[in-house]
């Protein structure tokens, strides 16, 4: 099956410009999410999605941060001005959800894009 | 913020060797996942083991939780230079859907 797709790659651009940043998951995974992992770091949620609706943007910095996730299926982040310190990787993931009937727990296995690495100068 | 912290920060070993590393986390957990990134690509999932699991196998990867003490080790035997990658843990927490990633630690595996 394909993997998490996400573009651009790279971008580089400067500050108090916008950026969007573009995620198409595995087929059939409802929940979506976007990652920010800064060098040396590891990933920290920004947002998570079932299916077409943010359940948890807690940690979304929302003066100028935003995301959607029409459809249910595609996703979009977007940064609106850019700062220095928002260089980082974009990271999305998906994962398709199954409770484990014997224990009742919650298994989450998530699928990574290769990310999207954004320079700010 | 970042619940685990994996140990040691980095690690380098010669080909054939095993690789240990380990990783705390504060809060209890519902699973604890294990997580590979080569070097400016995604991450890769590994192993998961659940709260009332001690010790897990996946191939040359063997996970150990200790829910007493807050932390699980990764070991990998017979290590390759392609295991040469960023090893993060992650939890997620009791009653939480979120998953919190570690540091990570970064293996260095020299042929």
């Amino acid at each position: 099956e394909a993997g998490v797709v996400q573009s651009p790659r790279y971008k580089i651009i400067e500050k108090k410009q916008p950026v969007a940043f573009w995620c198409n998951p595995i087929s059939g995974h409802n929940t979506l999410y976007w990652y920010r992992q800064n060098l040396g770091q590891g990933p920290e949620l920004l947002i998570r999605y079932e299916n077409e609706e943010a359940v948890d943007d807690s940690q979304l910095p929302k003066d100028r941060f935003s995301a959607e996730r029409l459809k249910g299926v595609d996703s979009t982040l977007k940064i609106q001005p850019a700062e220095l310190g928002d260089s980082a990787v974009y990271l999305c993931a998906s994962s398709s959800y199954l409770r484990d009937r014997g224990t009742q727990t919650l298994l989450d296995e998530q699928y990574f894009g290769p990310g999207t690495r954004l320079t700010v100068t | 913020s970042q619940q685990g912290e994996e140990d040691p920060q980095a690690l380098s070993i010669q080909e054939g060797e095993n690789a240990t590393m380990n990783c705390s986390y504060k809060t209890s957990i519902n699973n604890l996942q294990w997580y590979r990134q080569n070097s400016g690509r995604g991450l890769v999932h590994l192993i998961l083991i659940r709260s009332n699991e001690r010790e897990k196998h996946s191939g040359r990867l063997r996970v150990t939780l200790d829910t007493s003490k807050k932390s699980s080790s990764l070991l990998i035997t017979a290590s390759r230079a392609a295991d040469t990658a960023s090893y993060f843990c992650a939890t997620r927490g009791a009653g939480s859907y979120q998953l919190t990633f570690g540091k990570g630690t970064k293996l260095s595996v020299i042929p």
